[in-house]
């Protein structure tokens, strides 16, 4: 079965700082893989997808980037985060023989101070 | 560009009440999908409607797709307070991009 892994779960991180989330897949080959960041009682607002290793789109622009360094991990990062940077961030994956339908990460809560 | 719009943002319902909530698109879809999000967790895959008109059930949930693929929506029977969440419903168009909707939050008051 697929499993899909994020973490950390929780992260504190003062302004300025770096930051790297990290998401893996298993259970599945070449899926399509997403990062969404979600304010607080808010919507899902997609950041980057990628379809392949090294193929990333982002969708918004922003302080943030993504990397796909293998099939079946994706990595969300910044040089300098933001205070509008805090949110909670979910990796999801999909596929067409499941007719894209996505499966979310536990995600990670971030405060950025 | 495709927008999705849910209505309402916010549903408080009585324990062992129906309510209804909606999902517009202002394109057509290939599909349509809905998630739940519990409070504090991440979003999880309810079910996929893909036919014109198509109705599913799943328990307490009927999940309906328009006729003309541009609409949707989630019906909930005998609401129960595990049925607290928000949720989300997601359009596909034919380019195989999803897009979201705001949610609809539901509180249920026992």
């Amino acid at each position: 079965s697929q499993t899909i892994h994020q973490w950390p779960a929780t992260l504190v991180q003062p302004v300025g700082s770096p930051l790297s989330l990290e998401c893996t897949v298993e259970g599945t080959s070449n899926p399509n893989l997403y990062w969404y960041r979600q304010a607080a009682g808010r919507g899902l607002q997609l950041l980057f997808y990628s379809v392949g290793i090294g193929q990333i789109s982002s969708e918004v622009p922003q302080n943030l980037s993504a990397s796909r360094p293998q099939d079946r991990q994706f990595i969300l990062s910044s040089k300098k985060l933001l205070l509008s940077d805090s949110g909670f961030y979910l990796c999801a994956w999909s596929v067409p023989d499941r007719g894209y339908e996505q499966y979310f990460g536990p995600g990670t809560r971030l405060t950025v101070t | 560009g495709q927008q999705v719009m849910q209505i309402p943002q916010y549903q408080h319902v009585q324990e062992g009440e129906d309510f209804t909530t909606y999902c517009n698109s202002s394109t057509t879809l290939s599909n349509i999908q809905w998630y739940k999000q519990r409070p504090g967790g991440h979003p999880v895959f309810l079910i996929q409607l893909v036919k014109s008109g198509e109705v599913k059930k799943q328990k307490r949930l009927t999940f309906q797709f328009g006729e003309a693929k541009k609409n949707s929506s989630l019906h909930i029977t005998a609401t129960q307070t595990t049925d607290v969440g928000t949720y989300f419903c997601a359009g596909q168009n034919s380019w195989g991009k999803l897009q979201f909707g705001a949610g609809t939050q539901v509180v249920v008051t026992p």
